[in-house]
């Protein structure tokens, strides 16, 4: 199945507005992570939550983390054109016997419209 | 060398032909992965290194996928008698310790394979 479902798929707003995308997860995790990819190549971690933690800034980004609806927000505020990418959130699940990797969902692509 | 690298950064090779991607982690981390990423769907995890042993390779699509490491460093991922749906961008990421899936990884620039 799949962990880390983002919403919407696409999202399309003028510059200086706010971005908001969501992501949904299945199982018990250790962190959620947000990461930026452009064009389709490497991706860049943005920030890393822990399930401890309820709310995490850093610059521009804030991210919420609800354990209890097993769900989680980016918000992305006074957006700019090069904040225009794919937006992954991803889980590190914390059940054992599984792969170490991280389980993605399929992104949100966010257009910044000048 | 402050990131991970990938190379060939572009493939294109036809169908039943071997291929070979290497992967340059970030020095001194220990754990390295594999991840697979097609048109328009999430990543998808192949395979991870803790040093030069990949203790779970149930990720791996088929039989004819394969990796290795050595030297606790370069990775590289085989895929043999290549098939039109590997076609995909394979990221390779690495992360500092044994908990690297709890940890920031650190992700190359990818290599964009288009089998014919």
């Amino acid at each position: 199945s799949q962990q880390g479902e983002e919403d919407p798929q696409a999202l399309s707003i003028q510059e200086g507005e706010n971005a908001t995308m969501n992501c949904s997860y299945k199982t018990s995790i250790n962190n959620l992570q947000w990461y930026r990819q452009n064009s389709g190549r490497g991706l860049v971690h943005l920030i890393l939550i822990r399930s401890n933690e309820r709310e995490k800034h850093s610059g521009r980004l804030r991210v919420t983390l609800d354990t209890s609806k097993k769900s989680s927000s980016l918000l992305i505020t006074a957006s700019r054109a090069a904040d225009t990418a794919s937006y992954f959130c991803a889980t590190d699940a914390r059940s054992g016997g599984g792969a170490d990797g991280l389980t993605f969902g399929k992104g949100t692509h966010l257009i910044i419209q000048p | 060398g402050a990131g991970v690298s990938q190379s060939p950064s572009n493939k294109v090779t036809e169908k039943g032909k071997d291929v070979e991607l290497r992967c340059d982690p970030i020095s001194g981390h220990t754990a390295l992965y594999w991840y697979r990423q097609s048109l328009g769907q999430g990543l998808e995890f192949l395979i991870y290194f803790q040093g030069n042993s990949a203790p779970d390779k149930s990720g791996l699509p088929s039989d004819r996928f394969s990796a290795e490491r050595t030297g606790g460093s370069v990775s590289t991922l085989t895929i043999q008698r290549t098939q039109q749906e590997d076609s995909a961008v394979y990221l390779c990421a690495s992360s500092p310790t044994r908990t690297g899936a709890r940890e920031t990884q650190y992700f190359g620039p990818g290599t964009r394979l288009l089998v014919l």
